[in-house]
């Protein structure tokens, strides 16, 4: 299976921060990954797709960028309601697989 | 509205059995692959298994191959997942998801883009 390597595993930010987040492959998966955040008691909710492309109804602040192995997930300015968990997941192959999640939090 | 709402959640002994249901509505279900993932407690999320539309084609993360078997019924708009020889490491939110295909630059690109809210599996004696 691809092991999807994400780091940070948390940070703390405040808002108007720019947040970076990145995901590493353990093989090449051309640009097909996702990006999911996910808040406490809500469902995951889809952000990035293709690696770069934003899904609809996504704020423009989020943007994803790579291909092949390194991936990011960038938040320009950090809004209130984006404190949650961050999650890549590669749809390269199967068994699909996600990293190990990012946790962001005020601080 | 399109919605997931899965069911079936509970307290269950290591060895024992669960079937999870996942009510669909809002679109046409038979149309569209589906899966579950999982999230244990304090962990990330996992992707356990999927299954194509008509029933076919279901693959699973090896860590429930043998004991866990996704299936669904369209006359009901329904997916499932049994659970058999439950272990304590299988205690997890259990989540539904649409598993569908999003186009950029003329490539299909794998997502899960409608979430259920999740039900809850304890395995504990």
């Amino acid at each position: 299976a691809i092991q999807m390597t994400q780091f940070p595993s948390s940070l703390s930010a405040s808002v108007g921060d720019r947040v970076t987040i990145t995901c590493r492959a353990s093989q090449g998966i051309r640009n097909d990954l996702g990006w999911y955040q996910h808040k406490p008691g809500k469902a995951p909710k889809l952000l990035i797709y293709a690696a770069s492309s934003l899904q609809s109804g996504v704020p423009s602040r989020f943007s994803g960028s790579g291909s092949g192995t390194d991936f990011t997930l960038t938040i320009s300015s950090l809004q209130p309601e984006d404190f949650a968990s961050y999650y890549c997941l590669q749809d390269y192959n199967y068994p699909r697989t996600f990293g190990q999640g990012t946790k962001v939090e005020i601080k | 509205e399109v919605q997931l709402v899965e069911s079936g959640g509970g307290l269950v002994q290591p060895g024992g059995s669960l079937r999870l249901s996942c009510a669909a509505s809002g679109f046409t279900f038979s149309n569209y692959w589906m899966v579950w993932l999982r999230q244990a407690p304090g962990k990330g999320l996992e992707w356990v298994a999927n299954i194509g539309g008509d029933g076919s084609l279901p693959h699973y993360v090896d860590s429930v191959k043998g004991r866990f078997i996704i299936s669904r019924d369209n006359t009901k708009n329904s997916l499932y997942l049994q659970l058999t020889s439950l272990r304590a490491e299988d205690t997890a939110v259990y989540f539904c998801a649409r598993d569908t295909n999003y186009v950029a630059d003329g490539v299909y690109y794998d997502v899960f883009d409608i979430w259920g809210q999740g039900t809850s599996v304890t395995v504990s004696s």
